[in-house]
């Protein structure tokens, strides 16, 4: 079945580093990826929706120069947090579709990010 | 953009209950609605979807159910089981290809 691949899954690194988490479709082709960020005991929360071969579509009140993504092929994105703060800790998780059809989304383990 | 709205917030029952989960959305033009399963620190797992052209799709103890008028679905579970228990969530995706989530519903099965 379709598999998505992402990591690291726990990065812990210092205020005002920069940090590069990877989201892989294994299986399968995806034009599209989507980026969530989850906070603890809340939802995901769509941050942006990533395209492969153009810019990404952010959703509101997401600062495209904080969370910066590449889709550079049909099976791989990266999200790249720039300068990271403490506020920017949680759990970040990405997910893939399949290009044929109607396909159901399927999502990377998670990435937990913890700045300190 | 698509609003989806979830209750109950928490639930509990005790084993070998029904539970069901309910959900809203608002865009007339979402067309698929998946559940997904998570447990804690754990990636979402995909555990039924239905879409619009469905008013029901049943998998074992796991139901779903689409009142595309009323634009509401619900998750049924029935003979719940300790393993079970996790945080649900709805979704629904539309015109846009995003997914939007509901807020989730922590289920606990009581043995």
């Amino acid at each position: 079945g379709a598999v998505v691949s992402q990591h690291p899954s726990r990065v812990i690194c210092k205020s005002g580093t920069s940090v590069k988490i990877e989201c892989r479709s294994l299986d399968f082709q995806a034009t599209t990826m989507f980026w969530y960020r989850q906070f603890p005991k809340q939802s995901l929360m769509l941050m942006a929706t990533s395209n492969e071969g153009s810019k990404a579509t952010y959703e509101q009140g997401v600062e495209k120069d904080k969370f910066l993504i590449n889709h550079a092929s049909l099976t791989l994105s990266t999200l790249t947090v720039t300068s990271a703060h403490p506020e920017d800790s949680s759990f970040y998780i990405c997910s893939a579709r399949e290009n044929r059809g109607n396909q159901p989304q399927h999502f990377g383990d998670g990435t937990r990010l913890s700045i300190l | 953009g698509e609003n989806v709205e979830q209750h109950p917030s928490t639930l509990s029952v005790q084993e070998g209950d029904s539970a069901v989960i309910k959900c809203t959305y608002s865009d007339s033009a979402s067309n698929y609605f998946p559940w997904y399963k998570q447990e804690l620190g754990k990636r979402p797992q995909l555990i039924i979807d239905i879409r619009s052209n469905v008013g029901e799709k049943k998998d074992q103890r796991i139901a779903v159910t689409l009142n595309k008028t009323a634009k509401h679905f619900s998750l049924h579970i029935t003979e719940t089981q300790p393993e079970d228990s996790a945080v649900y969530f709805c979704a629904a995706r539309g015109g846009a290809n995003n997914l939007f989530f509901g807020t989730g519903t922590r289920l606990t099965v009581i043995p």
